[in-house]
């Protein structure tokens, strides 16, 4: 598509449920980002995925956190057993090879756990 | 990565040319200087992205002295729609983006 896709853009949950979040990269961009966004804060890293490589799953805050990217193309955010500190919003983004080139963010999911 | 230091907030009047100071001490050589831009409720975009000297484009101008431990972000004479957050970053190769927490532009009318 024209950029870079993410549903649902709104997700109300009940603490203990377990979400999944989808990101649908721009075509052919072989790098994804996951970050995630507090109100008023700035963008944490969660994981990243390039091409065939093993992801970087250095920014995922516990293993309650998981993501997967099927055929190099979309990805899903899980969160297993939400709290409420989990609410936040979830930003993909998608670069055709890293930083230097640019990303584009989708317009994120926004998590709300009660 | 180097490590970037931004004002937190600025404030300016329409129709002013607005800039904002970025400080990467400890940039590397190969590392680019790259600003984007945050809407309220929507994801950052890239606005302009240097390495050295002057670079511009149809949103924004990039200074970069010639040490470049510092680079300025121009808005060139602003409106009600520039308030965002904007963000300075040190970029290597396909290495990850860290972002901090941005300078929050408001602009009055």
């Amino acid at each position: 598509g024209a950029g870079v896709s993410q549903s649902p853009s709104n997700k109300v949950t009940e603490k203990g449920k377990d979400v999944e979040l989808r990101c649908d990269p721009i075509s052919g961009h072989t790098a994804l980002y996951w970050y995630r966004q507090s109100l008023g804060q700035g963008l944490e890293f969660l994981i990243y995925f390039q091409g065939n490589s093993a992801p970087d799953k250095s920014g995922l805050p516990s293993d309650r956190f998981s993501a997967e990217r099927t055929g190099g193309s979309v990805s899903t955010l899980t969160i297993q057993r939400t709290q409420q500190e989990d609410s936040a919003v979830y930003l993909c983004a998608s670069s055709q090879n890293g930083g230097l080139y640019g990303y584009t963010f989708g317009s994120g999911t926004r998590l709300t756990v009660v | 990565l180097a490590k970037t230091t931004q004002p937190i907030s600025m404030d300016s009047y329409e129709g002013q040319e607005v800039n904002i100071t970025c400080s990467h001490n400890n940039i590397a050589t190969n590392d680019y200087i790259t600003w984007y831009q945050q809407f309220p409720s929507q994801g950052p975009r890239f606005i302009i992205q240097g390495y050295k000297t002057k670079v511009t484009n149809e949103v924004a101008s990039l200074f970069i002295p010639a040490d470049r431990k510092s680079s300025t972000l121009s808005l060139p004479r602003v409106s009600l729609s520039d308030t965002a957050v904007y963000y300075c970053l040190v970029v290597f190769g396909n290495e990850k983006l860290t972002f901090g927490t941005g300078t929050r532009l408001t602009i009055i009318p």
